[in-house]
């Protein structure tokens, strides 16, 4: 089993819907949680960080870290067509370690 | 510059040559990371150095790969004898602060060993 676990899609939404992404982790050392997005042929560009449990919000971006169920969540409202992307879950552990975990990435499209 | 810059974009090569893929982190970043993604999958971690020391090698997958960053800047990825499974995209990516929890990275070299 893996230590983060994420939905592949592929998850095809109309324009406008909320789009949520959601991880599982089994490591409960994790306290650091990023959501990175992706375009094809690019590389990972941050989204947004969150450290250990609640909510954050950015935009049309919100993201919720659950501990206790070990269970993270990004939520995108008024989906466009731009937000088209894989979207990949990464975590870390707390101390001076700087190794991130990702998720396999789950494929997102917004249809116009 | 005002990126992470990897090259070559893209390497083509036959099984059993030897490839080095070079990254040139943000300018003044302490902190640099090689991941692998192999298709369809996320970002593997491989190694990171904190200026010019390799602080964690644990994610190399075997001693055909090797990492430098001799000046603390410009890094390079060696992959010696090439195989099939080295086909992947090799990510590298920069920090400012060690530990830092933003971390920029670069578009990736994909490699192709046929």
């Amino acid at each position: 089993q893996k230590e983060v676990e994420q939905d592949p899609g592929p998850l095809s939404v109309p324009e406008g819907a909320i789009v949520s992404l959601n991880c599982t982790y089994s490591n409960s050392a994790f306290q650091y949680f990023m959501w990175y997005r992706q375009y094809s042929r690019k590389g990972p560009e941050l989204l947004m960080y969150t450290y250990s449990s609640g909510n954050k919000e950015d935009g049309r971006f919100t993201a919720q870290v659950d501990k206790s169920s070990k269970y993270i969540s990004l939520f995108i409202r008024d989906s466009q067509p731009s937000d088209s992307a894989t979207y990949l879950c990464a975590m870390k552990e707390g101390g001076a370690t700087n190794k991130l975990i990702f998720g396999t990435g789950t494929l997102l499209a917004v249809q116009p | 510059g005002a990126g992470v810059s990897q090259s070559p974009r893209y390497k083509v090569a036959k099984r059993g040559q030897d490839v080095a893929l070079r990254c040139d982190p943000i300018s003044g970043h302490v902190s640099l990371f090689w991941y692998q993604q192999a298709l369809g999958q996320g970002p593997e971690f491989l190694t990171y150095f904190q200026n010019e020391a390799q602080l964690d090698k644990s994610g190399l997958p075997s001693d055909r790969f090797f990492a430098e960053r001799p000046e603390g800047s410009v890094s390079t990825l060696k992959i010696q004898r090439t195989q099939q499974e080295d086909s992947a995209v090799y990510l590298c990516a920069s920090s400012q602060i060690s530990a830092g929890n933003t971390i920029y990275f670069g578009e990736g070299s994909w490699l192709t060993v046929v």
